[in-house]
C-alpha cells in the first residue's frame, strides 16, 4: 500500500540554525500539507501547497518557514532560524484530491529538537 | 483555538465490547469531519470520514455518527479489539481551498482483553 514518508525520523539542531524536514508523498496525490504537534498540544496545520503554490497557510506558518516541491516526488519544510519553541512533530500528509472529499494521509512525522 | 473538541482525554473498554469516542464542534462552517487513529511514533491514520450532508457513515467496525444540529459527532467500534488501544483524533474541514483539517486533542483508547 502507497505510503507517505518523512526523513529524518529525528532531527537534533541548535537554535538558529536551518533545517530541511523532507517528505516524499503519495505518487498520485496533488495535495500536499505540513502539521505539527507540540508535544502535549493538538495536531496543529501549517500549510498546504498544490500546483507549486502555497494555498493556505496558518498563523504559525510566519517568514521562517518555507515550503517547495523540488522535484517531482519529494516536498520541503524548510525552518530558516530555529527557536527553541520550533521542537515539535512534523508531520507530513498528502491527498488526491481537494475538499471537501480531502482524506489526508500522513507520514510517519519527523521528530525535531531544538537545543 | 477550540473549534474541535474531545471532552475525554481517555477510555478504557472490554475487548468486544463497544467503544464510543465523542467530538464536538463550534464551527458551522465545517463540512466535512474525519477520524484518525495514531499509535506512539507513528503518524495519524485515516480510519473514516462523513460528509455533512450525511448523518451516518459505517465501514466494518467503524461508524461515525453526525448531529448537526447539536455540532456533534461521535465514533462507534464495535466489537473493540486490543488492536484498536490507540491515541484517536477527530479533525474537522470546511472546504476551503487549502483544506485545513483542524484537529481535536485527541482520545487515548485502551481496549482491555
Amino acid at each position: 500500500e502507497p505510503e507517505v514518508t518523512q526523513t529524518p525520523s529525528h532531527q537534533v539542531t541548535q537554535m538558529g540554525q536551518e533545517v530541511i524536514l523532507r517528505c516524499v508523498p503519495i505518487s498520485n496525490h496533488l495535495y500536499f500539507y505540513w502539521y505539527r504537534q507540540i508535544l502535549g498540544q493538538k495536531v496543529e496545520f501549517l500549510v498546504s501547497f498544490y500546483n507549486n503554490e502555497i494555498s493556505e497557510k496558518s498563523e504559525i506558518f510566519d517568514d521562517q518557514f518555507s515550503v517547495e516541491r523540488p522535484d517531482g516526488s519529494n516536498f520541503t519544510l524548510k525552518i530558516r532560524s530555529t527557536k527553541l519553541e520550533d521542537s515539535a512533530m512534523y508531520f507530513c500528509a498528502s491527498s488526491r484530491d481537494r475538499a471537501p472529499y480531502n482524506e489526508q494521509f500522513f507520514g510517519p512525522g519527523t521528530r525535531l529538537t531544538v537545543l | 483555538d477550540q473549534q474541535v473538541k474531545q471532552n475525554s482525554p481517555s477510555l478504557s473498554v472490554q475487548e468486544g465490547r463497544i467503544s464510543i469516542l465523542n467530538c464536538d464542534y463550534t464551527n458551522s462552517m465545517f463540512d466535512y469531519f474525519l477520524w484518525y487513529k495514531k499509535y506512539p511514533a507513528e503518524g495519524p491514520t485515516f480510519l473514516i470520514s462523513i460528509s455533512s450532508i450525511k448523518d451516518k457513515n459505517e465501514d466494518g467496525r467503524f461508524t461515525v455518527f453526525l448531529n448537526k444540529s447539536a455540532k456533534h459527532l461521535s465514533l462507534h467500534i464495535v466489537p473493540s479489539q486490543p488492536g484498536d488501544s490507540a491515541v484517536y483524533f477527530c479533525a474537522a474541514t470546511d472546504g476551503t481551498s487549502g483544506s485545513r483539517l483542524t484537529f481535536g486533542e485527541g482520545t487515548q483508547l485502551t481496549v482491555n482483553p
